[in-house]
């Protein structure tokens, strides 16, 4: 199994820019979530998605968008690219049950980083 | 609001003992999490607590007291390879994990 891919690993954009940064998972979780990493502070959700199909808000969803199409698949699109987006982007799967913690597996990360 | 406070740094000898610790304020509260997290690489899951008391893992160790909203990750033995950031997460009673900071740890021969 591979896990959790996310692509691309760096990338630079210009302000206004759109892009996507893909996720796909083959460890048939139902619950996928895009995390958001900066200096000296936790990790912020952006948005999650708990089946395909079904989309939600995290806590710092604006100038995002994300679709579940499949339930292998998670893309986060940056709709018009700010300095405030550059950041490390982090793609994360569960599986919560009774039988498991309902833990985190976590993508490599992307760099952004918004010029 | 939701808050959870852990160290930002923390130094500590190799082949020693080291104590992490975590508070919380959340709403509701349906388990803590630690991650470790290597500089430039994700998160790695280390340890789940739901329960008070120890949990023991090898090397690691990680405790609970929800009455106290107190949580530590204790790690033994220390090597040079345990050099990373701990990152405390606790979920709240909507299911979502509330994130701290994390410690970074900085171990020295």
């Amino acid at each position: 199994n591979a896990g959790v891919t996310q692509t691309p690993k760096f990338h630079i954009l210009k302000i206004g820019q759109s892009m996507t940064l893909q996720c796909t998972q083959d460890m048939n979780h139902n619950y996928m979530y895009w995390y958001r990493q900066d200096p000296g502070m936790g990790l912020r959700l952006i948005h999650y998605s708990v089946g395909a199909g079904i989309t939600d808000q995290g806590e710092v969803p604006n100038g995002y968008n994300v679709s579940r199409s499949t339930t292998e698949d998670f893309p986060l699109r940056l709709l018009s690219a700010a300095p405030s987006q550059t950041s490390v982007y982090f793609c994360a799967s569960s599986y919560p049950g009774d039988a498991n913690t309902g833990e985190l597996f976590f993508g490599e990360g992307s760099r952004l980083t918004v010029l | 609001g939701q808050n959870i406070d852990q160290p930002t740094e923390m130094t500590a000898t190799e082949g020693a003992i080291v104590q992490i610790n975590c508070t919380y304020q959340t709403s509701g509260f349906n388990g803590l999490f630690w991650y470790q997290q290597h500089a430039g690489e994700a998160p790695t899951f280390l340890s789940y607590n739901v329960l008070d008391g120890l949990e023991e893992k090898g090397r690691f160790s990680s405790f609970l007291s929800r009455s106290k909203g107190y949580s530590y990750l204790l790690l033994k033995e220390l090597q040079m390879k345990d050099s990373a950031s701990y990152l405390c997460a606790v979920m709240d009673s909507n299911y979502q994990l509330i994130w701290g900071a994390g410690t970074k740890l900085i171990i020295k021969p």
